[in-house]
């Protein structure tokens, strides 16, 4: 059981690119987010969904979109990078029965 | 809105001994979750330990508990015989019922002393 996958791990992109970050999770879970983790920040919810169709805007959402077309598939979108989006960001699932969080590897994004 | 307050950015502890981490958080809810998550160098995000609010026992998963204060909102862990192992950064996570979004404190990064 994979759980919650991310790829890529590692990522340079220079001001002004484009990417998307993607996450799959193979446990049927309706709720997936996306988080940001900056140091001594903790973690900031960027985009979260509840089901298949439905996304919503978290604390940070600027500067990302999301889709959520399928349950398992919820990619992360990054629009004209710029410097301030270097981060880590986590992709992370939960069923509606269960209030915890199961989290992905992380992908650690530097915008050079 | 709620908030969740981790006020110790780090902690060192003797290997053996035992540790105990601050989380206060704040909430107009009554029904909700708690969680501490353990996050190791290797940046993996593990679950800890939970506990539910309506739940008046403190939970404990092996070396782990929490101190559980519903009326002064405060929700600390504490780490018995300390590993090294157990050196890592700790989140504490809030998550009301019916609420989709879990918010996390700032995290406290742990030291083991050998």
């Amino acid at each position: 059981n994979a759980g919650v996958t991310q790829t890529p791990k590692f990522r340079i992109l220079k001001i002004g690119q484009s990417m998307t970050l993607q996450c799959t999770q193979d446990m049927n879970h309706n709720y997936m987010y996306w988080y940001r983790q900056d140091p001594g920040m903790g973690l900031k919810l960027i985009y979260y969904s509840v089901g298949a169709g439905i996304t919503d805007k978290g604390e940070v959402p600027n500067g990302y979109n999301v889709s959520r077309s399928t349950t398992e598939d919820f990619p992360l979108r990054l629009e004209l990078a710029a410097p301030s989006q270097t981060s880590v960001y986590f992709c992370a699932s939960s069923h509606r029965n269960l209030p915890e969080a199961f989290f992905g590897q992380g992908t650690r994004l530097t915008v050079v | 809105a709620q908030t969740v307050t981790q006020s110790q950015p780090e902690m060192s502890v003797q290997e053996a001994e035992t540790v105990t981490l601050s989380c206060t958080y704040d909430t107009s809810e009554s029904d909700y979750y708690l969680f501490w998550y353990k996050q190791p160098p290797s940046r993996q995000m593990i679950l800890v330990i939970r506990q539910e609010a309506y739940k008046q026992q403190n939970a404990t998963e092996n070396r782990f508990s929490v101190n559980f204060q519903k009326a002064a909102k405060s929700f600390s862990l504490k780490i018995s015989d300390s590993q090294l192992g157990d050196a890592a950064m700790y989140f504490c996570a809030y998550r009301s019922v019916g609420d989709d979004k879990i918010i996390f404190g700032k995290g406290t990064r742990l030291h083991i002393l050998p």
